[in-house]
């Protein structure tokens, strides 16, 4: 199977805490992506990184990658109830999206 | 409202009975794909298509087919379904232009099928 993973598959914090979640593929990539889903929803779009890139900032989320472990990982900063969801990688070969199992983050008030 | 849109939303059908789920959107994207998503395995990916009359196999195209007609449209289409189909689908679109493989896809609501 091409899937990657995701690392922890499952993380419980408090509000205000960071939230680190981990991704590990497979194949050359061309870039990795992050979406987060909420319960039995649409996946929706949160970073993109490029091959070429290391580290990449978006408001409260801070993704790595690593193309020699093949291996990304999120940080969500501050976190907030509404963070409560699961959080997909997708690593970008051409044409296609392959994606891990998911990460279900869940945020304590 | 840029969208993709899926129908229907939930079904429950029986083994055997020929079911199309559609998927539309309004982007005026290139790339389209399908997806199932079942616990514990994450997304998969069934069939995509670069454009018009372009289709080709994802991870999991088995007991599938695809049309692209029209640029909006991909409709998944389960011939004969069984219940080893029941799960959870998705539509995406992307666009092609300017590196298309660097771009986010966007998704439907899902289509939650269940096959008796």
């Amino acid at each position: 199977s091409q899937q990657g993973e995701e690392d922890p598959q499952a993380l419980s914090i408090q509000e205000g805490e960071n939230a680190t979640m981990n991704c590990s593929y497979k194949t050359s990539i061309n870039n990795l992506q992050w979406y987060r889903q909420n319960s039995g929803r649409g996946l929706v779009h949160l970073i993109l990184i490029r091959s070429n890139e290391r580290e990449k900032h978006s408001g409260r989320l801070r993704v790595t990658l690593d193309t020699s472990k093949k291996s990304s990982s999120l940080l969500i900063t501050a976190s907030r109830a509404a963070d409560t969801a699961s959080y997909f990688c997708g690593s970008g070969a051409t044409n296609k999206l392959i994606f891990g199992t998911g990460t279900l983050l869940a945020v304590q008030p | 409202e840029a969208q993709v849109t899926q129908n229907p939303r939930y079904l429950i059908t029986v083994t055997g009975k020929k079911l199309t789920v559609t998927c539309s959107q309004n982007m005026n994207h290139e790339y389209m794909s399908w997806y199932r998503q079942d616990p514990g395995l994450g997304l998969r990916q069934i069939y995509y298509s670069m454009n018009v009359e372009v289709t080709d196999k994802g991870d999991v195209p088995e007991g599938y087919k695809v049309s692209r007609k029209e640029k909006r449209n991909f409709p998944l289409i389960l011939e004969s379904p069984s219940p080893n189909q029941t799960s959870l689908y998705f539509c995406a679109s992307r666009n092609n232009q300017a590196g298309g493989n660097y771009n986010e896809q966007f998704f439907g609501p899902g289509t939650r099928l269940t096959v008796l």
